[in-house]
């Protein structure tokens, strides 16, 4: 199975920060890499697929970079709505396997 | 709009057996492949089984192979999942998922609360 690590954990930020996610696979998936935002309680939202496609109706302050092993989401300006957790998935081969997840609160 | 609505969740002790249901609209759901995502309290998310879109190919998580079965009926718009044998890490929110031509999960429902406990 591929293992998905992520960095950090969890991280403090203000309003208007530029916020940076890292994203691991244990072995090359290509770019078949998605990220997905949850809110407490609520079920998780696709944000980037293909590891930099903008899923639709997802604002453009976020995007998604990298290919093989490692990747990246960042957040250009961080909003109060933005406060949630961030979970990166492989879907190159299943079982497709999530991140651990990075909370993201405010500083 | 897409609509996935799970319902089937609730109590059952170990050893027991649940099957949870996915209602969906707003989309041809026959053209699509779907999946069961969980979640434990406080955890973070497991992808557990995928079937395509005709159901002639199934994936399992090897934490529920053997005792749980995907499936789904394209003339009713639902997807299932049979759950035997239930054990106490297997409680989690359920979520289903609508994958997209390459399977990942592209939109989800809200979520149904299987508990297993004594």
């Amino acid at each position: 199975d591929i293992q998905m690590t992520q960095s950090p954990s969890s991280l403090s930020a203000s309003v208007g920060d530029r916020v940076t996610i890292t994203c691991r696979a244990s072995q090359g998936i290509g770019n078949y890499l998605a990220w997905f935002q949850q809110k407490p309680g609520k079920a998780p939202k696709s944000l980037i697929y293909a590891a930099s496609s903008l899923q639709s109706g997802v604002p453009s302050k976020f995007s998604g970079s990298g290919s093989g092993t490692d990747f990246t989401l960042t957040i250009s300006s961080l909003q109060p709505e933005d406060f949630a957790t961030y979970y990166c998935q492989q879907y190159n081969s299943y079982p497709f396997t999530f991140g651990p997840g990075t909370k993201v609160d405010i500083k | 709009e897409v609509q996935l609505v799970e319902s089937g969740g609730g109590l059952v002790q170990p050893g027991g057996s649940l099957r949870l249901s996915c209602a969906a609209s707003g989309f041809t759901f026959s053209s699509y492949s779907m999946n069961w995502v969980r979640q434990a309290p406080g955890k973070g998310l497991e992808w557990i089984s995928y079937i395509s879109s005709s159901s002639s190919t199934i994936y399992n998580a090897d934490s529920v192979k053997g005792r749980f079965t995907i499936s789904r009926d394209n003339a009713k718009n639902s997807l299932y999942l049979q759950m035997n044998s239930l054990r106490d890490e297997d409680t989690a929110v359920y979520y289903c998922t609508r994958g997209s031509t390459t399977g990942r999960s592209d939109y989800w429902g809200q979520g149904t609360l299987v508990t297993v406990s004594s």
